[in-house]
C-alpha cells in the first residue's frame, strides 16, 4: 500500500530564514511519481514539482530545491531566504504507475513571519 | 488556457435540494478529477474520469452523482447531502491517465449543506 508521511504538521520562522519540509513515502512500486503541491489560504492546489522513481537528481527553482533520496524513501522540500508569501499548506504526493490516484500526505502548514 | 475554472466558488444549500458543481478545462487534458477535501485535511479523491468514462470512483456515497458530458466539461450533481458532506471540492485535470504528469486544480468550490 501506499503511503506518504509529513511529520511535521506546523512550522514557522522569521522571513528570509531557510526552512525543510519533510517528506517520506511507502510504496511496493518500482516505478512511481512524486509531487509537492502548495495551498494559500485561496484553496487553490498550485503544483510545484514532479520527480519519477528513476531521476534521483536534485532540483532547484529559484529559492525551491527537492532532496529525493530512495536510500531513505524521502523527497524534502526546502525553501531558501522564505518570504511571506510563501506562507501556505504544503502537500508532498505520491502517485503508482499502475493507478491513476495521487494519494496526498496530511500537509505541513508553513507560516512565514515578517 | 491553462487552468481548470470551478463554478460556483461557493454554495450553501440544503439537506433536500439538488445542485451541481461544474469545472471547465480547455487544455485538452484527457482526464478528470474530483476531490473532497475537508478542513485541515488533505484531498481524497472521489472519482476520476478518463476519456470521458468513469474508471475511478472511492465508494462514494450515491448523492454524488458524477457526469463528464465531453472531455472539457466535469460536472458533480449533488442530492439529498449531509452537513457532513460541508468541504472544499477540487475538480482537477491531466494530460494522460497513465502517465501521471502532475495535476492542474481549480480553486474549488466551497460547499455549507445546512
Amino acid at each position: 500500500a501506499q503511503k506518504v508521511t509529513q511529520a511535521q504538521t506546523e512550522i514557522s520562522v522569521v522571513e528570509k530564514e531557510d526552512v525543510t519540509l519533510d517528506c517520506v513515502y511507502e510504496t511496493r512500486d518500482t516505478t512511481y511519481y512524486l509531487f509537492w503541491y502548495k495551498q494559500p489560504p485561496s484553496g487553490e492546489l498550485v503544483f510545484l514539482i514532479r520527480r519519477n522513481s528513476f531521476d534521483e537528481q536534485n532540483e532547484i527553482s529559484g529559492r525551491y530545491s527537492w532532496n529525493f533520496q530512495k536510500s531513505t524513501s524521502s523527497f524534502n522540500f526546502t525553501i531558501t531566504a522564505s518570504q511571506v508569501v510563501d506562507s501556505a499548506v504544503y502537500f508532498c504526493a505520491l502517485s503508482e504507475n499502475r493507478d491513476d490516484k495521487i494519494i496526498f500526505g496530511k500537509g505541513t502548514r508553513l507560516h512565514i513571519l515578517p | 488556457d491553462t487552468e481548470v475554472t470551478q463554478t460556483p466558488k461557493h454554495l450553501v444549500m440544503g439537506m433536500t435540494n439538488k445542485k451541481s458543481l461544474k469545472c471547465e478545462q480547455h487544455m485538452g487534458h484527457r482526464a478528470m478529477y474530483w476531490y473532497k477535501q475537508k478542513a485541515k485535511k488533505p484531498p481524497e479523491l472521489m472519482f476520476v474520469y478518463s476519456y470521458e468514462k468513469l474508471s475511478i470512483n472511492e465508494s462514494v456515497p450515491s448523492r454524488f452523482s458524477p457526469e463528464c458530458p465531453n472531455s472539457s466539461l466535469l460536472n458533480l450533481h449533488l442530492h439529498a447531502l449531509q452537513p457532513e458532506d460541508s468541504a472544499l471540492y477540487l475538480c482537477a485535470s491531466s494530460q494522460d491517465t497513465l502517465r501521471n504528469y502532475g495535476y492542474t486544480f481549480g480553486s474549488g468550490t466551497r460547499l455549507t449543506v445546512v
